[in-house]
C-alpha cells in the first residue's frame, strides 16, 4: 500500500503571497489532517477533514484553510504569506480503529517564506 | 487545553548505554502514541497504547502507559546510533474521535557511536 504523498516537498514564498499545498492519503483512509511543525512550538494541530467534511479545527488564524476532495485527497492553503508561516506542514492520514485512531504522516511540505 | 511535557528536550549519550524518555500530563487520554522522526521527513508511528498500566516492546524499545492514563514513559536499551532522532509522544483525547493529536514538543535524542 503506498503511504501518504504530499506535493511540493519545499516551497520559497515571499510575504503576502498565497500557497497550496497538496496530500494525498493512503488508500481507503478517509480523514486527512494537518500540522505545522516548527522548532519553536512543535507540532500544533491546524485541521482535519473528514469525507470531504472541516471536522475540527486547530486555534489558528483564518488566512489557513482546507478542503478535501471526493477522493480523500486534501489541499492547505495559506494567504497572506507571514514570515512566521514558515515551517514544515505535515498531512496525516488517518486509520480510525473504534476506541482510538491511528495517524500516519507523509514527508511534509517545507515551506519558507521570505 | 491539553499539554503533554517530554522530558529530557535534549538527550546524547553513547552508544550501548540505556535511555528514558518520558511524557507527561494532567490530563487523560484515551490513546498516547509514540512517534520517531529524521530530519526532513514526516514522524513515523512507533506504538499505540491505550490501556492504563500498559507495557508494550518493539525489539530494545519498551513503552509503558501509566495507570491513569496521564503519562508515559519509552526506555530504549543498549542504544544504537540508528536510534537517533526526535522521539514524540502524542495523546488522543477520545476514542475514534475528530480532534486532533496533542503532541509533546518531543526529544532529541543522539547516540553517538
Amino acid at each position: 500500500k503506498a503511504g501518504v504523498t504530499q506535493t511540493p516537498r519545499y516551497l520559497i514564498k515571499t510575504r503576502g503571497q498565497q500557497v497550496t499545498l497538496s496530500c494525498s492519503p493512503i488508500s481507503g483512509h478517509r480523514s486527512v489532517s494537518w500540522y505545522q511543525q516548527t522548532p519553536g512550538q512543535g507540532l500544533q494541530f491546524l485541521f482535519e477533514y473528514f469525507s470531504e467534511t472541516q471536522r475540527n479545527k486547530g486555534n489558528f488564524p483564518g488566512r489557513f484553510s482546507g478542503r478535501q476532495f471526493s477522493n480523500s485527497r486534501s489541499e492547505m492553503n495559506v494567504s497572506t504569506l507571514e514570515l512566521g508561516d514558515s515551517a514544515l506542514y505535515l498531512c496525516a492520514s488517518r486509520l480510525e480503529l473504534g476506541l482510538w485512531d491511528e495517524q500516519f504522516f507523509g514527508p511534509g511540505t517545507r515551506l519558507t517564506v521570505l | 487545553t491539553q499539554l503533554l511535557e517530554q522530558s529530557p528536550q535534549f538527550l546524547s549519550i553513547q552508544e550501548g548505554e540505556n535511555l528514558t524518555v518520558y511524557c507527561n500530563s494532567s490530563s487523560v487520554f484515551s490513546s498516547l502514541q509514540w512517534y520517531r522522526q529524521e530530519p526532513g521527513e514526516g514522524p513515523v508511528l512507533l506504538v499505540t497504547v491505550v490501556t492504563g498500566g500498559e507495557v508494550k516492546k518493539l525489539k530494545r524499545l519498551t513503552f509503558q502507559f501509566g495507570d491513569a492514563r496521564k503519562d508515559s514513559s519509552l526506555h530504549i536499551t543498549a542504544a544504537q546510533p540508528g536510534d537517533t532522532g526526535l522521539y514524540l509522544c502524542a495523546g488522543g483525547e477520545r476514542g475514534g474521535g475528530a480532534d486532533g493529536l496533542t503532541f509533546g514538543k518531543g526529544t532529541h535524542l543522539i547516540i553517538q557511536p
